[in-house]
């Protein structure tokens, strides 16, 4: 079975432009985490989905930040304005369920976008 | 707020053991994991704590006192592809979410 799906892998773009990111979760799985690692700060949980409704986005930074995930199968996550603080790898997981009961399911991690804003 | 604290960096010798400490506020959170994160790559689950006691997989194991907001990973027997970066994650109350600690970065050397 083919894990959580990320793309792009890299992405280098200019001040100012819009990013745009990309996750497929694992088929079956109702939940969706929206992770920003940076190496002062560490996995930084943005925005969490359950059954394609935004449960939690206390953690976005700011306005210029957003995701949506329209269906089961794909989320995204965009930078409008995008600055060179945003740089930091992002990392998309799911769950089947997220953790209040003894049967938890881990998150499982797609390999990250690496974004760089010069 | 809630906090996790782990050591930033640790060294160890191959064939030895080492304990990686993590502690967090006790009133905040409900079961413990534990990541695994090398270089440039994903975070990978290691273990699972929502009792205290140690549990055990293969070399790995991992250990919560819920009472005393601590939990730590012991890596048995060290291998080089052990060097890499444990995560220690607390599983907040009453809401879905994850809190990492900053990571510990482990060294093996040979």
């Amino acid at each position: 079975d083919a894990g959580v799906i990320q793309s792009p892998r890299h992405e280098v773009t200019e001040m100012g432009q819009e990013v745009t990111l990309r996750c497929k979760p694992i088929s079956g799985h109702d939940y969706l985490f929206w992770y920003r690692q940076t190496m002062m700060r560490g996995l930084e949980l943005l925005i969490y989905f359950n059954n394609n409704v935004p449960i939690d986005d206390s953690g976005m930074p700011e306005d210029r930040f957003s995701a949506k995930m329209p269906n089961a199968s794909f989320s995204t996550l965009k930078i409008q304005p995008s600055e060179p603080r945003d740089s930091a790898v992002y990392f998309c997981a799911s769950s089947l369920s997220a953790g209040l009961t003894l049967n938890t399911d881990t998150q499982y991690f797609g390999p990250g976008t690496r974004l760089t804003v010069l | 707020g809630q906090n996790i604290d782990q050591p930033t960096e640790m060294t160890a010798t191959e064939g030895a053991i080492v304990q990686i400490n993590c502690t967090y506020q006790t009133s905040g959170f409900n079961g413990l994991f534990w990541y695994q994160q090398h270089a440039g790559e994903a975070p990978t689950f290691l273990s699972y704590n929502v009792l205290d006691g140690l549990e055990e997989k293969g070399r790995f194991s991992s250990f919560l006192s819920r009472s005393k907001g601590y939990s730590y990973l012991l890596l048995k027997e060290l291998q080089m592809k052990d060097s890499a970066s444990y995560l220690c994650a607390g599983e907040s109350y009453n809401t879905d979410k994850l809190i990492f600690g900053t990571g510990t970065r482990l060294q093996v050397f040979p």
